[in-house]
């Protein structure tokens, strides 16, 4: 089966600079992959994807970049704020329009420093 | 919408004892999914459904039982609690259809469960 690493397990950031998460998947066969948003307390919330035929997305502050051939996708959050601390997961799934569920890393503590 | 919705939000077992974890969507997906969450860790896949009377294992089924008699509705049931069996339990569903020019869609969580197992 699909096995997702993340790193790091926790990042500190000064206010307004940039953070980066990575992610490496092992099933070549996967082809969709989101970031999960989780604050303490609170459900795992959508925050950005992106799917295997595309190499980089952008929402705002967030971007997601993915590399098939490394199996590596990273997101990229600019200009920090300190809303942005909370816990992001990466997740991938080899199921396109199927329906299996989604294997996820093990998440990452985001601290966003004033 | 109410969404995904999950009761009880806490609830505490002795060991040996059993419950049911219900999940119910408003959104008439047809998907759905059950997770664990232990503390510090990702999500795991217990069980999922395609769509009513349809069940099938995750990563880590055991211990557990689903059933799918509507597309509402979607409990787990825990026989037997084990303190191995102390988590966050999210439920999530998604549709079957993908939205115009996507793959795949959103999956949409509930508000979880926090079972605690002494």
């Amino acid at each position: 089966g699909e096995n997702v690493e993340q790193h790091p397990s926790t990042l500190s950031v000064q206010e307004g600079d940039s953070a980066v998460i990575k992610c490496t998947y092992s099933d070549s066969a996967s082809n969709y992959f989101p970031w999960y948003k989780q604050e303490l307390g609170k459900r795992p919330q959508l925050i950005i994807d992106i799917r295997s035929n595309v190499g980089e997305k952008k929402d705002q502050r967030i971007a997601v970049t993915l590399n098939k051939t490394a199996k590596h996708f990273s997101l990229h959050i600019t200009e920090t704020q300190p809303e942005d601390s909370a816990v992001y997961f990466c997740a991938a799934s080899d199921s396109g329009g199927g329906a299996d569920g989604l294997t996820f890393g093990k998440g990452t503590h985001l601290i966003i420093q004033p | 919408n109410a969404g995904v919705t999950q009761t009880p939000k806490f609830r505490i077992l002795k060991i040996g004892q059993s419950m049911t974890l219900q999940c119910t969507q408003d959104m008439n997906h047809n998907y759905m999914y059950w997770y664990r969450q232990d503390p510090g860790m990702g999500l795991k896949l217990i069980y999922y459904s395609v769509g009513a009377g349809i069940t099938d294992k995750g990563e880590v089924p055991n211990g557990y039982n689903v059933s799918r008699s509507t597309t509402e509705d979607f409990p787990l049931r825990l026989e037997l609690a084990a303190p191995s069996q102390t988590s966050v339990y999210f439920c999530a569903s998604r549709s079957r259809n993908p939205r115009r020019y996507q793959l795949y869609n959103e999956q949409f969580f509930g508000p979880g469960t926090r079972l605690t197992v002494l």
